[in-house]
């Protein structure tokens, strides 16, 4: 049981390019949602999905986009990176309910 | 959308003394009040959380508090050890659509 699962770990871009990340969870939850972390700012929601085909926006979603095609999987994308978009990237699960997330171990994602 | 506000955003604890964090919300429709602890380098972990039918909670040295009247929580950890060592947030929220406050560095000196 591994939980949730990030690819990549650690990422370099240039700006202007595109990448996508990808969340695995193998827990059968319901919703997934990906943040990102910036020193002194907390966790703000990007994009959540409370099932299978199905994505919503959260704080701060542009410059992002997602999809849930697979319950188990939800992908990240940047179109067109920016150096304000160096940041962590933290993928968790929950399921139906009010209850705890389980986070995946991250993506330090850096834009030069 | 739901306001989270944490407080301190550092706090500095000799071993074996009390530590307290405090945070406020703003949507009255929260419901669900967890605390996560994140070591450096890791990932956050959900330490205890307490629902908004519950005033409080405990789990050995780990305490949380709600008071939904005044729309503030807190987090109390007794008999502080370097392993607490870490940053500590708190969230609100309903419905899994929930808010995490700033985080609070907290430091136990041995």
């Amino acid at each position: 049981n591994a939980g949730v699962t990030q690819t990549p770990k650690f990422r370099v871009l240039k700006t202007g390019q595109s990448m996508t990340l990808l969340c695995a969870q193998d827990m059968n939850h319901e919703y997934m949602y990906w943040y990102r972390q910036d020193p002194g700012m907390g966790l703000r929601l990007i994009h959540y999905s409370v099932g299978e085909g199905t994505t919503a926006k959260g704080e701060v979603p542009d410059g992002y986009n997602v999809s849930r095609l697979k319950k188990q999987n939800f992908l990240l994308g940047l179109e067109s990176a920016a150096p304000s978009q160096t940041s962590v990237y933290f993928c968790a699960s929950s399921g139906t309910g009010a209850r705890g997330y389980t986070f995946g171990s991250g993506t330090r994602l850096t834009v030069v | 959308g739901e306001n989270v506000e944490q407080h301190p955003s550092t706090l500095s604890v000799q071993e074996g003394d009390s530590a307290v964090i405090k945070c406020t919300y703003s949507d009255s429709a929260s419901n669900y009040f967890p605390w996560y602890k994140q070591e450096l380098g890791k990932r956050p972990q959900l330490i205890i959380d307490i629902r908004s039918n519950v005033g409080e909670k405990k789990d050995q040295r780990i305490a949380v508090t709600l008071n939904k009247t005044a729309k503030h929580f807190s987090l109390h950890i007794t008999e502080t050890q370097p392993e607490d060592s870490a940053v500590y947030f708190c969230a609100a929220g309903y419905n899994n659509d929930m808010r995490f406050g700033a985080g609070t560095r907290l430091t136990v000196k041995p």
